[in-house]
């Protein structure tokens, strides 16, 4: 098992420009979701999902969008990037079947300048 | 709104002591608790997990407490190694939400 994938591992925007960040799990985890993690901040919940069709908004959900149109992927897009949005981005997920942890993704490192 | 808060926010060790990171969190109606470990530049890293029902959980060198009528939770790590060093994250999981909510964590160095 690949467990939870991300890619990029990094990208530099410009404001004002949108991009997608990729999540894959091959571990068939009803549960995905997009975290951020700043420094002082601590990870903060964007968007989350429950299952194929379902999204739901976290903590922080402006300026990010989500669609979940299979089990296995979870993009987050960005329509239009400023540079609040630089920071260290993370997809976990978890099978919904049991009391389990989290399965996180390597991260994404975004700079928008 | 819960909130979790760990205290020290940075620790620095000799190798071979024996040593507590504290947690506490605003509310006590979780469905479990759990530490994670984040290495520089790398993903979180699931260490421990106690459900609310429980009081502890044991992996290795690692012990994890819970009292949740209080609020608290520690991790206890046993005869700390240089490997040890990272930052330690504790993460509650809201009663029927599946959301984690986290702490900003304590960066540990065990110093050789």
């Amino acid at each position: 098992n690949a467990g939870v994938t991300q890619t990029p591992k990094f990208q530099v925007l410009k404001t004002g420009q949108s991009m997608t960040l990729q999540c894959a799990q091959d571990m068939n985890h009803e549960y995905m979701s997009w975290y951020r993690q700043d420094p002082g901040m601590g990870l903060r919940l964007i968007h989350y999902s429950v299952g194929a069709g379902i999204t739901d908004q976290g903590e922080v959900p402006n300026g990010y969008n989500v669609s979940r149109s299979t089990t296995e992927d979870f993009p987050l897009r960005l329509l239009s990037a400023a540079p609040s949005q630089t920071s260290v981005y993370f997809c976990a997920s978890r099978t919904l079947a049991a009391p389990d942890t989290q399965y996180f993704g390597p991260g994404t490192r975004l700079t928008v300048l | 709104k819960q909130e979790v808060t760990q205290i020290p926010a940075a620790l620095s060790v000799p190798e071979g002591e024996n040593l507590v990171l504290n947690c506490s969190f605003t509310d006590s109606a979780i469905y479990n608790l759990q530490w994670f470990r984040q290495d520089p530049g790398k993903g979180l890293t699931s260490l421990l997990l106690i459900q609310s029902s429980q009081r502890e959980q044991t992996s290795g060198r690692l012990n994890a407490s819970l009292d949740k009528s209080s609020g608290r939770s520690t991790l206890y790590i046993a005869a700390s190694q240089p490997g040890d060093s990272a930052t330690y994250l504790c993460a509650v999981e809201g009663a029927g939400s599946y959301q984690l909510t986290f702490g900003k964590g304590t960066k540990l160095s065990v110093i050789p």
